[in-house]
Formats: C-alpha cells, structure tokens, sequence
C-alpha cells in the first residue's frame, strides 16, 4: 500500500517554463488537495478535490491549474512558472470531503524556479 | 489574512521537559483540529486531533487542550525527548479543507 506518492521529488525550472506535479493515491479517498509549504508561513492550500471532476480554489489559488478526471489522480499545473513559486509542494487526501478525517501526505516536491 | 495563528516560530526544550505549543483561530465553523508532526525531508503526519465538542484529548505523552469560548487550543508534550524533535503544525478544518498554522520549529536538547 503506497499511500500518497508524489513525482518528480526535485525539479529546477527556468522562468516562463511550465510543468505539471504528480499526485496519485492508492486509498480509494475521495478528498485530494495540493498545498504549498515556505518558512514561517506553514502549509497553505492552494486548489483542492471533493471527488473525480470537481475542484475548487484554496487559499492561494494563481497561477496553478488543477483537474480530477480519477480518484486516483490530482495534477498540479504551474502555466508560467515565476521565482515566487519556489516552494516545497504537498499532495494530501483524506477519506472524504464532507466529514473530518485524517489527511495522508506525500513525500513532496521541491520547486526550484530560476 | 492567517485563519489559524500558531506560536511560538520555535522552541527550545530540555529533555523530560514539556513542550507547549498555542494555536488561535478565527472562524467559528471550524469542527476539527488536527495537530500534525513533520521530520525534515517528510509530509506531515497527523499525530492527535479533537473536536470543539470536547476540552482535553490525552494520548500517551501528547495532550490537546481547547477552550472554545477563547477560539485557542494548545499541544502539550510531556516528558519531552530528542525523537520528538520535529516540526509542529495545528490545523483547523471545515468540510475536510484543512487551515494550518505557520508551525513550530520544536528542538528538544539531551
């Protein structure tokens, strides 16, 4: 049982470029979310999952695109990445959207944009 | 704007001492806190979580304390050791979205 895994673990983008973070969880949950994580601001979500082909917008939603077409899934695409999107990413998912439950995280991504 | 504000940034600790990190909220529709640890190079994990229904939730050295008329809660740690050196985070949550708090660096000293 994998959990949440997330790829690639380290990448370096160049201004402009674009890319997309993988997520993929293997618990048959149904809630998904990405966040964002930067010294002394904690973790901060930034596009979120209640189930296969809908999603919504965390707290810091620009410049990020996401979509659901299965559970097991939830992409993030940076569309032009910028320096102020270096960042640790965390894909996380829990059982479900509308009652409170342990969310699982992966390992993360680390985001370098030069 | 900070939902969820979290002190202190850091926190220094002797080994058997106890940890006491405090986090405060704003929005009165949160209906869980979780507290989640985190090792350098790792996702969080989640380590205790209550609900405002109840005030204290003990399990083995980690307690939460919350009062719900002051929209605070707390993380104790009892008999702190070097293991527990980690990053702190409390969240709170409505509909599964979850709200964390900026963390707490805890370093505990042998």
């Amino acid at each position: 049982n994998a959990g949440v895994t997330q790829t690639p673990k380290f990448q370096v983008l160049k201004t402009g470029q674009s890319m997309t973070l993988q997520c993929a969880q293997d618990m048959n949950h149904e809630y998904m979310s990405w966040y964002r994580q930067d010294p002394g601001m904690g973790l901060r979500l930034i596009h979120y999952s209640v189930g296969a082909g809908i999603t919504d917008q965390g707290e810091v939603p620009n410049g990020y695109n996401v979509s659901r077409s299965t559970t097991e899934d939830f992409p993030l695409r940076l569309l032009s990445a910028a320096p102020s999107q270096t960042s640790v990413y965390f894909c996380a998912s829990s059982y479900s959207g509308t009652t409170n439950t342990e969310a699982f995280f992966g390992q993360g991504t680390r985001l370098t944009v030069v | 704007q900070q939902q969820v504000k979290q002190s202190p940034q850091s926190l220094i600790v002797q080994k058997g001492g106890i940890s006491i990190i405090n986090c405060a909220y704003e929005n009165t529709a949160f209906d869980y806190f979780p507290w989640y640890q985190q090792f350098p190079g790792k996702g969080p994990a989640l380590l205790i979580a209550i609900r405002p229904d109840v005030s204290e939730k003990k399990e083995g050295r980690f307690t939460i304390s919350f009062n719900k008329s002051a929209k605070q809660f707390s993380l104790h740690i009892m008999d702190s050791q070097p293991g527990d050196s980690a990053t702190y985070f409390c969240a709170a949550s409505i509909w599964g979205k979850l709200i964390f708090g900026q963390g707490t660096e805890l370093s505990v000293k042998p």
